[in-house]
């Protein structure tokens, strides 16, 4: 199975910050890879796919990277909307989550 | 517009069943790949199962937290995905999601067992 190691688990940031979250896979996962927001009470809601590929309808602030075992999240410029629990998705092989990144109002 | 509806859930009692439905509109769902995540109180999200489509024979995968105990099934007729959950555990308790593809999730069922 693959396992998924996302860094941090907790981040505190300002408005207009520029922020950025890890997903570490224990193998290589051919960039199937995927970016999630979770609201309080919410389903997730995927930001970014296949690592880099902007869902419709998401702020061009989001971005991600990365290849083999090592993808990022980006945040470029923090809004008050964006803070929010974060997860990342490999689907190489099944589906294995990362354990999340909670990102606060510093 | 894609929506997924999840329903069945409740409070059961150690070793009982239970059988979640996901009703699903917005896509072609008999050429969907459908998923059943589940999140923890503790908010880790853990992949349950998986069904493939017809076209795959309908293949199905499950987690090895839960093989054996958990089926998952489908009806193309319905654009249904269900999901059949036996002898519960206390660990079972979640919030049980149904997903298409990772994209397009349903708002989840609160499944609690206890004594």
């Amino acid at each position: 199975d693959i396992q998924m190691t996302q860094s941090p688990s907790f981040l505190s940031a300002s408005v207009g910050d520029r922020v950025t979250i890890n997903c570490k896979a224990s193998q290589n996962i051919n960039k199937y890879l995927n970016w999630y927001q979770q609201k309080l009470g919410e389903a997730p809601k995927r930001l970014i796919y296949n690592t880099n590929n902007l869902q419709t309808g998401i702020p061009s602030r989001f971005s991600g990277s990365g290849s083999g075992t090592d993808y990022t999240l980006t945040i470029s410029s923090l809004q008050p909307e964006d803070f929010a629990t974060y997860f990342c998705l490999q689907h190489n092989s099944f589906y294995t989550f990362g354990a999340g990144t909670k990102l606060e109002l510093k | 517009e894609v929506q997924l509806v999840e329903t069945g859930g409740g409070l059961v009692q150690p070793g009982k069943s239970l059988k979640l439905t996901c009703a699903t509109s917005g896509f072609t769902f008999s050429n969907a790949w459908m998923h059943w995540v589940r999140q923890s109180p503790e908010k880790q999200l853990e992949w349950v199962a998986q069904i493939k489509a017809k076209s795959n024979n309908y293949a199905t995968y499950y987690a090895e937290s839960v093989k054996g105990r958990f089926t998952i099934s489908r009806d193309d007729s319905k654009s249904i995905v269900y999901l059949q959950i036996n002898s519960l555990k206390e660990e079972d308790t979640a919030i049980y999601y149904c997903t298409w593809g990772g994209y397009g999730w349903g708002q989840g069922v609160m499944v609690t067992v206890s004594s």
